[in-house]
């Protein structure tokens, strides 16, 4: 079936360092795939999606490429803030379903 | 615009009690509905989905139920909560589509306590 494997954490950065969280994925077919953002307490909010292969994400920074040929779609931002300290959600929708497959989420700390 | 509410935020219930979480969806129309479980440090566990009303699919099997009397209400309920129900709730709604999968909104969640 399909999966997706992030990058462990807890990942602790200072402000304006560089972040890259990994993410793999299982799949049959071509799925759609997304970076989720939750902030403490909060629900899910999506962060970027790609829908084929080469395409790049982006929002607040972040971007993501879509990469078939290594089954990828590392997260990454150039400067960090403080602002950005929260747990990032890497996931896979079916190809042919309604369901998305949730990575194991990353923590990541942001200290000024 | 489309908006998801979740009631209550906060919930702390005696073992054995029953549960109902409600959500509803403003803003759109038959739009898939989804119920996830976030235990503390985790990820997501997928509960239920459904894609209309009295359709529900059950992905975990245990001792909670859900149901979706109207297109835009989803309810989560338990006839005797256990302690290890006690979790984070989320509901999310996703656009209907053929083809491939769409993006899920999540609402802001419950925080279910069972003492």
């Amino acid at each position: 079936g399909d999966s997706v494997t992030q990058m462990e954490g807890p990942v602790t950065l200072s402000e304006e360092a560089f972040l890259t969280i990994n993410c793999t994925y299982t799949a049959t077919g071509y799925p759609s795939l997304f970076w989720y953002v939750q902030y403490p307490g909060e629900g899910l909010q999506l962060l970027l999606k790609a829908t084929k292969a080469d395409d790049k994400g982006s929002n607040k920074g972040f971007e993501a490429t879509y990469r078939k040929e290594t089954t990828s779609f590392h997260l990454e931002k150039g400067s960090v803030q403080v602002s950005d300290s929260a747990v990032y959600f890497c996931a896979l929708g079916e190809t042919s379903g309604s369901r998305l497959t949730f990575g194991e989420g990353t923590q990541l700390t942001v200290n000024p | 615009s489309q908006t998801i509410h979740q009631w209550p935020a906060t919930l702390v219930q005696p073992v054995g009690s029953p549960l109902s979480l409600e959500c509803t969806v403003e803003g759109t129309s038959n739009p898939n509905l989804y119920w996830y479980r976030q235990a503390a440090g985790r990820g997501l566990q997928l509960l239920f989905y459904s894609v209309g009303i009295g359709q529900i699919s059950s992905e975990v099997p245990q001792n909670l139920s859900a149901s979706r009397p109207q297109d835009r209400q989803f309810i989560l309920s338990s006839k005797k909560l256990l302690l290890s129900d006690s979790s984070f709730y989320l509901c999310a709604w996703s656009a209907t589509k053929q083809t491939s999968t769409d993006t899920q909104y999540f609402g802001p969640g419950t925080r279910l306590t069972v003492l």
